[in-house]
């Protein structure tokens, strides 16, 4: 079956940009989780959807924000981009919270 | 609240043993385990259920002390192929919702 589809795989924006990535879940997987990941802070929760809905949202400010549509697919945008949310972000998918999760290959985001 | 694993870093020659720990302040619904190569996704290990249930396919064995909140991943006769970054992540109750929540990794390097 095919895999988590993240998309782009690499992204270079300028501070102050905004920036969207692209989750295209397995099919049939209601559950989306973001995480953004850097060296030496494993994976932060960012926040998850199911069936459209963000059941829960991790210590991020506003800037980050997500959505998920109705064929399960997800984005999440960062408005106002910092040096700072440089980092790898991964997205990950499953049927719910107590089953395996997949996750995709990530989007490299670098702000420059 | 990110879960603790110890230790950050630990290097094994092939066919030695290790054991990587995780524990949490919080109330666990399940363990997550799931390792991570470089430059590759994280990949599923095991899930661990409250009630004793546990969801896996490699040839790793781990417990789970609901009491004190407390996982434990247990890599005997470890292989070249074990080497990676584990991740334990924990399923408990933030806000009004559950949360998978990631350490900041273990880091094994499995020496020929």
């Amino acid at each position: 079956k095919a895999g988590v589809t993240q998309t782009p795989r690499y992204l270079i924006k300028t501070r102050g940009q905004q920036v969207t990535l692209s989750c295209s879940p397995i099919s049939g997987h209601r559950s989306v989780s973001w995480y953004q990941q850097t060296p030496g802070q494993g994976l932060q929760f960012l926040f998850e959807y199911f069936s459209e809905t963000q059941r829960n949202k991790g210590n991020f400010p506003g800037r980050f924000s997500g959505r998920q549509f109705s064929n399960s697919r997800s984005e999440m945008n960062v408005s106002t981009l910092e040096l700072g949310d440089s980092a790898l972000y991964l997205c990950a998918s499953s049927f719910d919270l107590d089953t395996e999760a997949f996750f995709g290959q990530g989007t490299r985001l670098t702000v420059v | 609240q990110q879960p603790v694993q110890s230790p950050q870093a630990v290097i094994l020659r092939e066919g030695e043993d290790a054991v990587i720990n995780c524990s949490s302040s919080k109330a666990l619904y399940s363990v997550h385990w799931y390792r991570q190569k470089h430059g590759e996704a994280p990949v599923f290990l095991m899930i661990l259920l409250k009630g004793g249930e546990q969801k896996g396919h490699e040839k790793i064995s781990a417990s789970f002390n609901e009491k004190k909140q407390q996982s434990s991943l247990y890599l005997t006769a470890s292989q070249l192929s074990y080497s990676g970054t584990y991740f334990c992540g924990t399923d408990t109750f933030s806000g009004s919702a559950r949360q998978l929540t990631f350490g900041s990794g273990t880091q094994l390097t499995v020496l020929p």
